[in-house]
């Protein structure tokens, strides 16, 4: 998936830590977005932005923050982490269409 | 946006062609019908999309009916490497403020030895 790039690309937190997520992408697209993947579920958008300085919420926000200082740049911040926030987290991005997706985050919280 | 629906699994022979269908009955006239596909610990991978008519790329065809309520994605010969989850997707390209897609579940596609 060139062009999209997520760090880290694993992590493990204990429950009440905080991280936070970076997405970088060189195609210059204005939207980006912020997935969750879990067993069963299929992907679930967090939050999305339609260009630099703005952020809007997904299908399911709850314990999660975004911002988007940069046009590159889309970072995900957990600011105390849950066990319910175990997951594969996808970064992608858009112009027009389609999305293009980064490879993942797994992230697991103990 | 319209609701999908896929069956959660199907098989295929390698270097057979795998028909992958989707049941959007309640898609507009202005939506789109999107495919993409997830190899397993990868992100999202775009295939190919259409509004009406039948559409072709480099990996795969993609067929839809006259009404419209449903679609068919062709992968004309299938070989190990397309094992993979596909989601079908149906969006409006409103030229708007955002093409945020919402996933489904999507088909498991097996393609066997």
């Amino acid at each position: 998936n060139a062009g999209v790039t997520q760090t880290p690309k694993f992590r493990v937190l204990k429950t009440g830590q905080s991280m936070t997520l970076l997405c970088a992408q060189d195609m210059n697209h204005e939207y980006m977005y912020w997935y969750r993947q879990d067993p069963g579920m299929g992907l679930r958008l967090i939050h999305y932005s339609v260009g630099e300085g703005t952020t809007a919420k997904g299908e399911v926000p709850d314990g999660y923050n975004v911002s988007r200082l940069k046009k590159q740049n889309f970072l995900l911040g957990l600011e105390s982490a849950a066990p319910s926030q175990t997951s594969v987290y996808f970064c992608a991005t858009s112009q027009v269409a389609p999305l293009h997706f980064g490879n993942g985050t797994r992230l697991t919280v103990t | 946006d319209a609701k999908t629906t896929q069956p959660p699994s199907m098989d295929c022979a390698e270097g057979r062609a795998a028909n992958l269908p989707c049941n959007h009955s309640t898609i507009s006239g202005n939506e789109y019908v999107y495919w993409y596909r997830q190899i397993h610990s990868q992100g999202p991978q775009y295939i190919i999309h259409g509004l009406k008519n039948n559409e072709t790329n480099e990996m795969a065809s993609l067929i839809i009916t006259e009404d419209r309520k449903s679609s068919t994605l062709i992968l004309p010969h299938a070989t190990l490497r397309d094992t993979a989850v596909y989601y079908c997707i149906v969006r409006a390209n409103s030229g708007g403020s955002n093409y945020k897609l919402t996933f489904g579940k999507g088909t498991l596609l097996t393609v066997n030895p």
